[in-house]
């Protein structure tokens, strides 16, 4: 597609319920990158992945969130067990090779996720 | 650890009136340093960017120029449009970092 896409864009949830968000990256992006921007807050890197290699998992909060990514397709961001601190913004962001230098990342809008 | 201080908003302004939003950095080694926007319902977009001291980067009427002294990457325009409106993100990257780390984001109303 013309750039990175997201969803669902919008969702609520219950507490305790598990949530899956999508994002398809821009075709031929071996870099792919998810943040969460809570309210008034800057974007918190989550979790990057990078062709086949391991991803870098670092900022992930806690074991109730994962993520998958077969090759450089589609990933999905998993959030298990949803608290209400889990609410917020969700971006995802792709690039050619990874960002830095001249190499710009391309984000998606992003899902809002609201936990009741 | 990379770390990234961006000015405090809400920034109000009339339109023509002369924009700063400051943005100051803690990193290791020597970082790539850029703005994003985020026009109101739209994703970030790249602004510009700076990938050594003393690069200056520009695009739209927007310039940010990269101190090293002072660790600062300020995001300064001439004369605000309306258009303009929108949240700026100061970001960085750094060392075997490859993620970008970024302020806490600044609203920019400008107003006709």
């Amino acid at each position: 597609g013309a750039g990175v896409s997201q969803s669902p864009s919008n969702k609520v949830t219950e507490k305790g319920k598990d949530v899956e968000l999508r994002c398809d990256p821009i075709s031929g992006h071996t870099a792919l990158y998810w943040y969460r921007q809570r309210l008034g807050q800057g974007l918190e890197f989550l979790i990057y992945f990078q062709g086949n290699s391991a991803p870098d998992k670092s900022g992930l909060p806690s074991d109730r969130f994962s993520a998958e990514r077969t090759g450089e397709s589609v990933s999905t961001l998993t959030i298990q067990r949803t608290q209400q601190e889990d609410s917020a913004v969700y971006l995802c962001a792709s690039s050619l090779s990874p960002a830095g230098g001249g190499t710009e990342a391309f984000f998606g809008q992003g899902t809002r996720l609201t936990v009741v | 650890g990379n770390s990234v201080t961006q000015m405090e908003g809400p920034v109000t302004l009339s339109e023509e009136a002369f924009l700063t939003i400051n943005c100051t950095y803690t990193a290791t080694g020597y970082p790539s340093l850029f703005w994003y926007v985020q026009y109101p319902g739209e994703g970030l977009q790249l602004l510009l960017k700076a990938t050594k001291a003393d690069d200056k980067g520009s695009n739209k009427g927007f310039e940010a120029t990269y101190r090293k002294e002072t660790t600062s990457f300020h995001l300064e325009k001439g004369s605000v449009q309306v258009s303009d409106s929108a949240v700026y993100f100061c970001a960085l990257i750094s060392g075997s970092a490859r993620q970008l780390t970024f302020g806490s984001g600044t609203q920019l109303t400008v107003l006709p």
